[in-house]
C-alpha cells in the first residue's frame, strides 16, 4: 500500500513564479515529513522538513505547509528558478524511522 | 568526507545469479535503508536497519536479504536475480529520531540490470 502519494507526475512553471508541489499521506503515525530533490544520475538530496507538531516551516525560497487534519502537505518554491528543475520527492517518517516516499513530481522551470 | 558510498555503481546480472550490493557510511548514523527506484513508482523501501545487528522489512522485501554486521555497513543481497529486480538501488543513512535530526543522506545509486 502506498502510504505517501504525489498525484501530479509533472509540473511546469515560469521562472520567477511560484511552484506548488503537493503530497498526501494515509498513515496518521507519521511524525516527520521531508522533501527531497533529485537530479538525474544522482541520489536524492534533502531539501526541507517539518515536524508533525508544526504547520509551516520556511527556509529561504522554500516553504513546507502541513495540514494534519487533511493529511496533506505542500512545498512552495518562490521565486522559481531554472536550477530548481528536478524531481521532487515527498517522504514521511514514523517513530521507528521507517521512511516512505511518494512517486515524485518532475518540476520544470522555464526561463 | 565520503558520506554514503555504494558499490558497485553498475552491474549486469543473468537471471538466477546472485550478488551483494554494499553500502558504507562514515557519519556514524544509526539508521540505514535500501530503496529501489522504478519509473512512476518513486522510491520504495526494501529493507532498513535501526542499528547494528538489526534489520526490518520495508514495502518490497521479497527476493532480497540484508545484513548489518557493522554499524557503518549495510549489505543488500539478491540470492537469485530476476528481471523484475532490474532497477536503480539507493542506500541511505540517517541519525535516529531520538537525536531530532531526521534527514537521510543518499548514495549515488547502483544501476542493476537483470537479463
Amino acid at each position: 500500500d502506498q502510504q505517501v502519494k504525489q498525484n501530479s507526475p509533472s509540473l511546469s512553471v515560469q521562472e520567477g513564479r511560484i511552484s506548488i508541489l503537493n503530497c498526501d499521506y494515509t498513515n496518521s503515525m507519521f511524525d516527520y515529513f521531508l522533501w527531497y530533490k533529485k537530479y538525474p544520475a544522482e541520489g536524492p538530496t534533502f531539501l526541507i522538513s517539518i515536524s508533525s507538531i508544526k504547520d509551516k516551516n520556511e527556509d529561504g525560497r522554500f516553504t513546507v505547509f502541513l495540514n494534519k487534519s487533511a493529511k496533506h502537505l505542500s512545498l512552495h518554491i518562490v521565486p522559481s528558478q531554472p536550477g530548481d528543475s528536478a524531481v521532487y520527492f515527498c517522504a514521511a517518517s514514523a517513530f521507528d524511522n521507517d521512511m516512505r516516499f511518494g512517486a515524485g513530481t518532475r518540476l520544470t522551470v522555464k526561463p | 568526507n565520503a558520506g554514503v558510498t555504494q558499490t558497485p555503481k553498475f552491474r549486469v546480472l543473468k537471471t538466477g545469479q546472485s550478488m551483494t550490493l554494499l553500502c558504507a557510511q562514515d557519519m556514524n548514523h544509526e539508521y540505514m535503508y535500501w530503496y529501489r527506484q522504478d519509473p512512476g513508482m518513486g522510491l520504495r523501501l526494501i529493507h532498513y536497519s535501526v542499528g547494528e545487528g538489526t534489520t526490518a522489512k520495508g514495502e518490497v522485501p521479497d527476493g532480497y536479504n540484508v545484513s548489518r554486521l557493522k554499524k557503518q555497513n549495510f549489505l543488500l543481497g539478491l540470492e537469485s536475480a530476476a528481471p523484475s529486480q532490474t532497477s536503480v538501488y539507493f542506500c541511505a543513512s540517517s541519525y535516529s529520531l531520538e537525536k531530532g535530526i531526521t534527514e537521510a543522506f543518499f548514495g549515488q545509486g547502483t544501476r542493476l540490470t537483470v537479463v
